[in-house]
Formats: structure tokens, sequence, C-alpha cells
């Protein structure tokens, strides 16, 4: 139990183009859903957190006009990235909180979605 | 800000145990979690501490828990090639984590 699916895992696209990423809780509802990057033998960044039915909230220094996130039901969280540029290259993972989790602040993670901006 | 920090990199013999530290500064932490990750994949949840716990002890992996030096480790016993991954320690506190990043294990045979 407790997947979390990331659509696609991998994805080239040229600058200037929009690319959307899916995060979808297989098995089980979750309120909050997380958006990370991670750079190359590098952490975790978290970017924004997103809450069904609410708009997401956004890290400090993470652009929330350029990386849009929509959670619009309990299985389903988007990311898209708008105008991609190269340095926007990354892998990025999404989490996932599971609704009445008996383990307080447990996540479960995707496997992550390589992006290329060519 | 909360900072957490793990050493990088960490060579064990294959049937060695292998320790991997990590110090963290948010004193206001629930749960401490260590996880897995193999290349190109996501992060898989190996075991957690809850912040009033000194040890946890999950077959071969053995949590430690230094409140008072705010230092967290993971102790693999029998190490196997399988073990071979970043591991990361991360904090949690208000719903948020925060990640170290990452100790790199190699495991040779």
């Amino acid at each position: 139990g407790a997947v979390v699916s990331q659509h696609p895992s991998w994805v080239i696209c040229k600058s200037g183009t929009s690319v959307k990423i899916e995060c979808r809780s297989l098995d089980f509802q979750a309120t909050t859903m997380f958006w990370y990057r991670q750079f190359p033998k590098k952490s975790l960044m978290l970017m924004a957190t997103s809450n069904e039915g609410s708009k997401a909230t956004y890290e400090q220094g993470v652009e929330k006009d350029k990386f849009l996130i929509n959670h619009a039901s309990l299985t389903l969280s988007t990311l898209t990235v708008t105008s991609a540029h190269p340095e926007d290259s990354s892998f990025y993972i999404c989490s996932a909180r599971m609704k009445d989790s008996p383990l307080l602040d447990e996540q479960y993670f995707g496997p992550g979605t390589r992006l290329t901006v060519t | 800000g909360e900072d957490v920090e793990q050493s990088l990199f960490l060579s064990v013999r294959e049937g060695d145990s292998s320790v991997i530290n990590c110090t963290y500064t948010d004193s206001s932490s629930t749960y401490l979690y260590w996880y897995k990750q193999e290349p190109g994949a996501g992060l898989q949840l190996l075991t957690y501490i809850f912040s009033n716990m000194d040890m946890k002890q999950d077959q071969r992996l053995t949590v430690l828990l230094n409140k008072k030096d705010k230092h967290l480790s993971l102790r693999i016993a029998d190490t196997q090639t399988g073990d071979s991954a970043i591991y990361f320690c991360a904090e949690t506190w208000a719903g948020k984590s925060t990640f170290g990043d990452g100790t790199t294990l190699t495991v040779k045979p």
C-alpha cells in the first residue's frame, strides 16, 4: 500500500515550452502533497506544499507563476513548469501525506520525473 | 532556519556494519526519518524515530538519537551490496521536512 506514482518519468522539452508533471496517490487519499526539486548529488529542496482544494504554499525563492501547482483531488496534484529554460532541468519528486495517517508527518514519495530542457 | 548535515560518502566492505551520521538544528522536530534513494528513483522510507526516543531497532537497522547534541545515526548491520545507495536523514516539524544532502554508501564485495 501507500504507492505514489509520477508521470512522466522523464521528459525532454524545448526552451520556452511548458511541461506538466502529474503526481498520483494510487491507493490512498492524500490531504497534502509536496513538490521537491533535486539537483545532482544534492538534497531535496521543497518547492511547494499543496492541499486539496486550496492554493499551494510556495517556499521562499520559488516563483509561483513559473511553477504552477494544482491539487484538484485527493489523489492528484500537478506541477506545470511554464516557459521552461535549461536551468529548470532537474529531478522533480513529489510526495503525499496520507489522510488519517497513523504516523504524523509521514510522506510517501513518488519515483521522480527527470526534466531536461534543451 | 533548519539545517541538516551529513557526511557525503561512506565506503564499507560487505558484511561489515555501516554507520551514517546526521546532525540537525531544529530542536522542535517531532519525527526524524531515514530515507534510501537508489539511482534514478524516488525516496524510500527506511525507518523513523520519534523525538522522545533514544533508540529504535528494526531488523538490520538501528537508529540512535541524541537529542541533547541533535545527533542522529543509522547503523546497518551486515551491510550488503544491495544497500549501496544514497541515504538521507530528515527532520520534520509543523508538517515540513528538511533533508540533509545525503550520504552515498558504497558497499564493496
